[in-house]
């Protein structure tokens, strides 16, 4: 299994400010995920963070919105950049286990943006 | 990637079965059932996967019939910490860029 710690675990911005969430892995993983859940929906897959190389991202996801890095196989971040209102999510990060099998996630950072 | 349809809620009693169906209708070859369970203010949890036939654990059963095109999950003897949102995921194995449904909120009364 693998251990996932994000900061913050909760947050309250203001329009037009950036946030950087933190992922923490216990060990090295291959792939990580960033995902988004806003209020009362499905998570939504945000980017693909990819070690020494740039993130892939998904359709309606954008890099100067949602700046990602990921220096080693243990650690990545995501920005939310510019923020408003519609940013109030939860953003979560996601590892693939050793096995390939299954996901593991992070409990989340809930964003608020006024 | 295979899209799944599941029941948007359901309600139950403490101690009854509960079994939650999923259909994907266009399931690959190659593609792995998953169920996830996410509780309010936590990521999802991973409860089960499979891919054909019969699947048990100690949290819950996984039942695919021989065509693919759905699953049930059987959920034995829930308590009121069941509660949470379920969700049916087709697709590889480890999760590589998955996409999730709208999920089933289950409710679990005393």
């Amino acid at each position: 299994s693998a251990v996932i710690s994000q900061k913050p675990s909760r947050d309250i911005c203001q329009r037009g400010t950036s946030l950087t969430i933190q992922c923490q892995v216990d060990s090295q993983v291959t792939m990580m995920f960033w995902y988004r859940q806003q209020p009362g929906q499905s998570l939504t897959l945000i980017a693909t963070a990819n070690q020494g190389s740039e993130a892939t991202y998904e359709s309606g996801f954008v890099i100067d919105k949602f700046p990602i890095s990921r220096p080693n196989l243990t650690f990545s971040t995501l920005t939310v950049s510019n923020m408003s209102p519609e940013d109030s999510s939860i953003y979560l990060c996601s590892v693939t286990g050793t096995s390939n099998e299954k996901l593991f996630f992070g409990s989340g950072t809930q964003l608020s943006v006024l | 990637l295979a899209k799944t349809t599941q029941p948007i809620s359901m309600d139950s009693y403490e101690g009854q079965e509960v079994n939650i169906t999923c259909s994907h209708n266009n399931i690959a070859t190659n593609d792995y059932i998953t169920w996830y369970q996410q509780f309010p203010s936590q990521g999802p949890r991973f409860i089960i996967q499979g891919y054909k036939t019969k699947v048990t654990n100690e949290v819950a059963s996984l039942f695919i019939p021989a065509d693919r095109k759905s699953s049930t999950l059987s959920l034995p003897r829930v308590s009121l910490s069941d509660t949470a949102v379920y969700y049916c995921l087709v697709g590889d194995r480890g999760g590589f860029k998955t996409i999730f449904g709208a999920g089933t909120r289950l409710f679990v009364k005393a």
